[in-house]
């Protein structure tokens, strides 16, 4: 069935290595976002993609965190250096079209980020 | 103020009981999501509503356009239903979540 494949389910970092995400959009879905859940239930928006293309970024700390979208290959999110505060779950979600009534958007089951 | 807004933030239950969430936004949406997630983080896509009511197994979701409002019951809850439940709105090209209710179901 449709599925917006993430991996690694877990991934566990020493403070300061780089950590690298990945999300699988839905085939033909040409709408990616990427959210960090932090606390409990807090997400936060972090970037999202239009094809190759990014859409909206306002939410990525561009510091340490960068994302790319590339034809033929999964979405990346990498962290440089990670911090403590990085440690969350990172939820990626993909979508046929725009935000259009009714246009169903899917999501991953997330990536569990710990930074130790 | 959050554009999402849950109640109750945390609910327990006896196994068999009728379950209802709510969830209020204050957005214009183009679609809501209810959405599972298990203790360790897997997020489960329940439903994606934009009018009227949609039923899987013993899942109700309504949303209300006009009020803002959607609920999502549950029939005859099960302790493997016990899960923290969220509530997402599409808006434009921006998802909004809720905090969340967290529902406890005892055998």
């Amino acid at each position: 069935g449709e599925e917006v494949a993430q991996t690694p389910k877990h991934l566990v970092r020493g403070e300061g290595q780089k950590a690298k995400l990945y999300c699988a959009p839905i085939k033909g879905h040409s709408y990616v976002f990427w959210y960090q859940q932090v606390l409990k239930n807090e997400f936060k928006f972090l970037i999202s993609f239009q094809n190759e293309n990014v859409f909206d970024e306002t939410g990525m700390p561009k510091e340490r965190f960068s994302a790319k979208c590339l034809p033929n290959s999964p979405c990346s999110l990498e962290i440089q250096a990670t911090k403590l505060e990085d440690s969350a779950v990172y939820f990626c979600a993909s979508s046929r079209l725009p935000g259009s009534p009714g246009t169903e958007a899917f999501f991953g089951q997330g990536t569990r980020l710990t930074v130790v | 103020k959050n554009e999402v807004e849950q109640s109750p933030q945390n609910l327990t239950a006896q196994e068999g009981e009728f379950i209802t969430i709510n969830c209020s936004y204050s957005v214009g949406i183009s679609a809501l999501h209810w959405l599972q997630q298990h203790p360790g983080g897997g997020i489960v896509s329940l439903f994606m509503l934009s009018s009227g009511k949609k039923k899987h197994g013993r899942l109700i979701a309504t949303i209300n356009i006009q009020e803002k409002h959607s609920s999502l019951h549950i029939t005859a809850s099960h302790p493997r239903d016990s899960a923290v439940y969220i509530c997402a709105v599409r808006s434009g090209n921006q998802f909004y979540f809720g905090t969340g209710t967290s529902l406890t179901v005892i055998p």
